[in-house]
């Protein structure tokens, strides 16, 4: 079946550090992944779309890897704040009909 | 700030109540969804629209209903609320960006309780 894992455990870094999140997906060819950004009680906010041809997507403090070998994808931000400090969610489109389908998400804390 | 819109923000009903959950966008986007989620859990999609009068089912079992007799106006409606329906229901629309590109638009959400 089709799924896709984003690490349960919160990441818990210093600011100023670089946070790296995983997106990993089984039985999915994904013609794209989107990054998304979720605070508590509030919508996903769009942060990056990366294509199936793409190596690397960069967006100011954001960069986005897809390894579809390894159907796999980083999420780095650089140089973290905590008001980076939010749950980071992936999305691929679901078997061709491109309506995303969302991962459980990764709760990022960005401590002064 | 995408322009999208969800009321009540909050609501506390009991069971066997009949409730409509509004969404409205002003960016003239065609497709428009209804998403269901849990605290901790991801987004399960249960209803959505590629425009007026076109609804579609989700990939989760919904006893809720749509209709799309707008096109910025994509309202949800339990024709009778359970304790099993308390959940964060979120809309969203897409602006179209090609194939397999589209980005959505999330709207601030909806906390249902049903008691």
């Amino acid at each position: 079946s089709q799924k896709i894992e984003q690490n349960s455990e919160a990441l818990n870094i210093q600011e100023g550090k670089t946070a790296t999140l995983t997106c990993n997906y089984t039985n999915y060819s994904p013609a794209y992944l989107q990054w998304y950004r979720q605070d508590p009680g509030r919508g996903p906010v769009f942060l990056l779309l990366i294509r199936e041809n793409e190596k690397e997507k960069r967006k100011e403090r954001l960069k986005v890897t897809f390894d579809t070998t390894l159907k796999q994808s980083l999420f780095h931000i650089t140089a973290s704040q905590p008001a980076d400090s939010a749950t980071y969610l992936c999305a691929l489109d679901s078997g061709g009909s491109y309506i995303p389908t969302f991962g459980r998400g990764t709760s990022l804390i960005v401590h002064p | 700030e995408a322009d999208i819109y969800q009321t009540p923000r909050y609501l506390v009903i009991g069971t066997g109540k009949k409730i409509t959950l509004e969404c409205s966008q002003t960016m003239g986007h065609d497709k428009m969804y209804w998403y269901q989620q849990d605290p901790g859990m991801e987004l399960h999609l249960i209803h959505y629209s590629y425009g007026v009068n076109s609804t579609e089912k989700g990939d989760l079992s919904s006893e809720s209903t749509v209709s799309r007799i707008r096109t910025e106006h994509f309202p949800l409606t339990l024709e009778s609320a359970r304790p099993s329906h308390t959940s964060q229901y979120l809309c969203a629309s897409t602006l179209p960006g090609g194939r397999g590109t589209d980005t959505q638009y999330f709207g601030p959400g909806t906390r249902l309780t049903v008691l």
